[in-house]
Formats: C-alpha cells, structure tokens, sequence
C-alpha cells in the first residue's frame, strides 16, 4: 500500500536533546512538508522542500532542520533551540502545485514530549 | 497576507441534525485552492475535497456538500444528517500557488452525540 509512514508514534526526551522524526513516501511525490500542530492553533508549516536536495522554510522553521537526500525521505530534526517543541508533528507529500490533482496527504503523526 | 478563518471553535450536534462549519478566507492570488480535511482522534489528516479558484460550482458528495462563493470569499461545508463518526477537527486550507504551501485555518471541532 502506498503512503506516507512516520515513526515512532510518540517520542519523550530530555530537554536539551535533539531529536529526529522519521518521515518516508512510497507515492513517488516530489514534495514533502513538515507542519506542527498544537492545540487551538491549526497547523503550521515547519519546512518544505520541493525537490530533492533542496528545501525552504516555513512560518516556524527556527529551532529545527530537515535534510532530503532521498525522494523517499525527509527528516526532521527538533534541536535544543527550539523553546518548546512539545507538539504533534505531521509530516506530508505531494505532486507539487502544477499537478492537476494536487493534494497533500499526510502521514499518522509522531507526538513529541519533551521534559 | 493570505489567511483562513474558521471562527467556530467547537459544534455540537445530535445524530442526525445537518450541521454547517464555515471558513473564510483572504488571499490576493487570482489562482488558489481551497480544501477541507478532517482529523479524527487517530490524528492523521484526510483529504475530503479540493476547489479550484475558477470553479465556483458547489459540490456533494454523499452526506458531505460543499459551498464555494467568491463574492464572500468563503467556503462552508455541510454535513447532513450527521452521525457520531463523523465526530472530529475538521480543517480549512487555502493554497499559496506559488509556493506549493496550504495555509491552514485553526480547525473546528464538531461532536456528534448519539
């Protein structure tokens, strides 16, 4: 089945860590995003990259950092600069804008605790 | 700036009322789409409809119909004879055509009782 998996479900460290989300496609879609979603906020977009080996970034792209050396994958790291990166990452891919199917789909989340 | 709105926190219904979640939105760009998606506890997100910015037809897709009108610069979603699944946050996202990017309202919770 194709989709989007992100692993793990839910995540807990310490303060002062950082830490890396997983996030992989098997759709074959040249986009990928990162959004962050906290309560009574909707979601906001972390970073996004269009093609591999190339991403920009989004409305709250400080304290993280994201790589795309595969079209499959795009992680996310949640460095120890981010003030509070408790929340709920989810991750999603795409055709790209110009496909006249466009839609992204998303992946089943990882919930991050930190402490 | 482009923005969405969808100033009901949270709904309430009982089985089988219809229910109507709004969304406005802003943006400058002649070219857009609009979408909704819903979140159901699990959290992931599910794709229920995308429009075009040049197709102001409204849409029904079984229980589900959509509103689109230009003019008001929204795009309302109705659910009729709604059903406890159809418990969840329910979003609306404008796209930025230029780069690849749905900015998103801030959700609507809607509660289905039995």
């Amino acid at each position: 089945d194709g989709g989007i998996t992100q692993s793990p479900k839910y995540l807990f460290r310490k303060e002062g860590q950082n830490v890396t989300l997983s996030c992989e496609q098997n759709l074959n879609h040249d986009a990928m995003y990162w959004y962050r979603q906290d309560p009574g906020q909707g979601l906001r977009l972390i970073y996004y990259s269009q093609i591999v080996n190339d991403f920009q970034k989004g409305d709250i792209a400080e304290g993280y950092s994201v790589s795309r050396e595969k079209k499959e994958s795009f992680p996310l790291t949640v460095t120890s600069a981010q003030k509070n990166p408790t929340a709920f990452y989810l991750c999603a891919s795409s055709r790209g804008m110009a496909s006249p199917d466009y839609e992204q789909y998303f992946g089943p989340g990882t919930r991050l605790t930190v402490t | 700036a482009q923005k969405v709105t969808q100033a009901q926190t949270e709904i309430s219904v009982v089985e089988k009322e219809d229910v109507t979640l709004d969304c406005v939105y802003e943006t400058r760009d002649t070219t857009y789409y609009l979408f909704w998606y819903k979140q159901p506890p699990s959290g992931e997100l599910v794709f229920l409809i995308r429009r075009n910015s040049f197709d102001e037809q409204n849409e029904i897709s079984g229980r589900y119909s959509w509103n689109f009108q230009k003019s008001t610069s929204s795009f309302n979603f109705t659910i009729t004879a709604s059903q406890v699944v159809d418990s969840a946050v329910y979003f609306c996202a404008l796209s930025d055509y230029n780069t690849d990017k749905l900015i998103f309202g801030t959700g609507t919770r809607l509660q289905v009782f039995p």
